[in-house]
């Protein structure tokens, strides 16, 4: 069964340094995100990815933030200059379209960040 | 908020005993999804009830949508212990976003 994959599963960063995390939506995919969720927290959305763009971005999503999809399969999410509160589980998702289908998102397992 | 709000925040129950879980939202949705999440890991997409949809099941889970009240029900039936996990109700707007409530801790007792 097809799936999303995330890389790495943990990573421990210190305060200031740049993280990338790595995301493989479904192949037949056309819609990314990514959420985060941190410990104890409700799940969060970050941004939407439609067509090589961002479509939708909330407030958390600032400039310290930014996705690339650099190579038509692989989805990242990069921080720079990593705060303390960026720590916890980044969340990608995939779906595969807007129109006629169920509206269900795919979720891969998380990367779990630790910023010390 | 387009946000759902689940209620109650944590639900302890006995293996076999059926958990009921509420979920409330603010504004129009296109549809109504419930999400499992088992300690530490993603979120397993379990059921979707659309807009025009009141009931629907799947397996042993029960989901209710009542658009009046802005409200939805998830009851899982005969529970078992592999059920302990949190459960998230999230809504779709009408253009597609998705959102999450804050969860719903569900322990199931052996």
């Amino acid at each position: 069964e097809p799936e999303v994959t995330q890389t790495p599963s943990h990573q421990v960063t210190q305060m200031g340094q740049e993280v990338i995390l790595r995301c493989v939506p479904i192949s037949n995919h056309l819609y990314f995100y990514w959420y985060r969720q941190i410990l104890g927290q409700k799940v969060e959305f970050l941004v939407s990815f439609y067509n090589n763009e961002i479509s939708e971005k909330s407030e958390i999503f600032d400039d310290q933030f930014s996705v690339e999809r650099p190579d038509g399969s692989n989805f990242t999410l990069k921080i720079r200059s990593t705060k303390l509160e960026d720590s916890a589980m980044y969340f990608c998702a995939s779906r595969l379209d807007r129109a006629g289908d169920t509206g269900e998102l795919f979720f891969g397992e998380g990367s779990r960040l630790t910023v010390l | 908020s387009q946000q759902g709000e689940e209620d109650p925040q944590a639900l302890s129950i006995q293996e076999g005993e059926n958990a009921t879980m509420n979920c409330s939202y603010k504004t129009s949705i296109n549809n109504l999804q419930w999400y499992r999440q088992n300690s530490g890991r993603g979120l397993v997409h379990l059921i979707l009830i659309r807009s025009n949809e009141r009931e629907k099941h799947s397996g042993r889970l029960r989901v209710t949508l009542d658009t009046s009240k802005k409200s939805s029900s998830l009851l899982i039936t005969a529970s078992r212990a592999a059920d302990t996990a949190s459960y998230f109700c999230a809504t779709v707007s009408p253009d597609y976003k998705l959102s999450f409530g804050a969860g719903t801790t569900v322990t199931v007792r052996a």
